[in-house]
């Protein structure tokens, strides 16, 4: 059972245009939510995150946005540039401690 | 600062060898996490870890694998007698009390041949 899916295995963008990462949850607790991005054979990278008390977090050109009665969040990059390109995960917590992830999304920004 | 540090980066064993992973948290972090990549998958959650403190091991398979972070050095991830299903990138990931974010390292990757 996947508690937290990224139903999009790829995402293409042009340039300066809008970037929408999407990840659905299904466990109700969880009550911290982190985006990483990843290049290949590096770590993740936390991106922004954002408590199940707020629906809005933005940092720069990254929003992330949720949706508790759907369960949904979403990252919103804007613009898009081409050094955005990688991998995309959602995570979720229940307090402190381990980090559920989905299984990501690979975005690429084409100049 | 430095960031989370793991070594080896590559580290590659013959089937039914032992394999030791590495892992130093960021300063001022006492959390340590452990996470398994398969190729083509997302990060799967193995252990979570303070100073000689096994707190959450759900993720860790039953057999040949354990965990540990002394009192002092480094958090050790040990694969006993290894098989080809272990090749994956190994991720530790560090944390502050109280904090959910975490930070990862560069992860190691582990091949069985």
């Amino acid at each position: 059972d996947q508690q937290v899916k990224q139903n999009s295995p790829s995402l293409s963008v042009q340039e300066g245009r809008i970037s929408i990462l999407n990840c659905d949850y299904t466990n109700s607790m969880f009550d911290y939510f982190l985006w990483y991005k990843k290049y290949p054979a590096e770590g993740p990278t936390f991106l922004i995150s954002i408590s199940s008390i707020k629906d809005k977090n933005e940092d720069g050109r990254f929003t992330v946005f949720l949706n508790k009665s759907a369960k949904h969040l979403s990252l919103h990059i804007v613009p898009s540039q081409p050094g955005d390109s990688a991998v995309y995960f959602c995570a979720a917590s229940v307090c402190a401690g381990k980090s559920t992830f989905g299984d990501g999304t690979t975005l690429t920004v084409k100049p | 600062n430095a960031g989370v540090m793991q070594n080896p980066r590559h580290l590659v064993r013959r089937r039914g060898q032992e394999a030791r992973l590495r892992c130093s948290p960021m300063k001022g972090h006492s959390h340590v996490y452990w996470y398994r990549q398969l190729p083509e998958e997302g990060l799967k959650f193995m252990v979570y870890l303070q100073k000689e403190n096994i707190i959450d091991e759900s993720g860790m398979p039953k057999e040949r694998f354990s965990a540990e972070f002394p009192k002092e050095g480094p958090s050790i991830l040990r694969i006993q007698q290894v098989v080809r299903g272990d090749s994956a990138a190994y991720f530790c990931a560090s944390s502050t009390e109280g904090t959910d974010t975490q930070y990862f390292g560069p992860g190691t990757r582990l091949t069985v041949l």
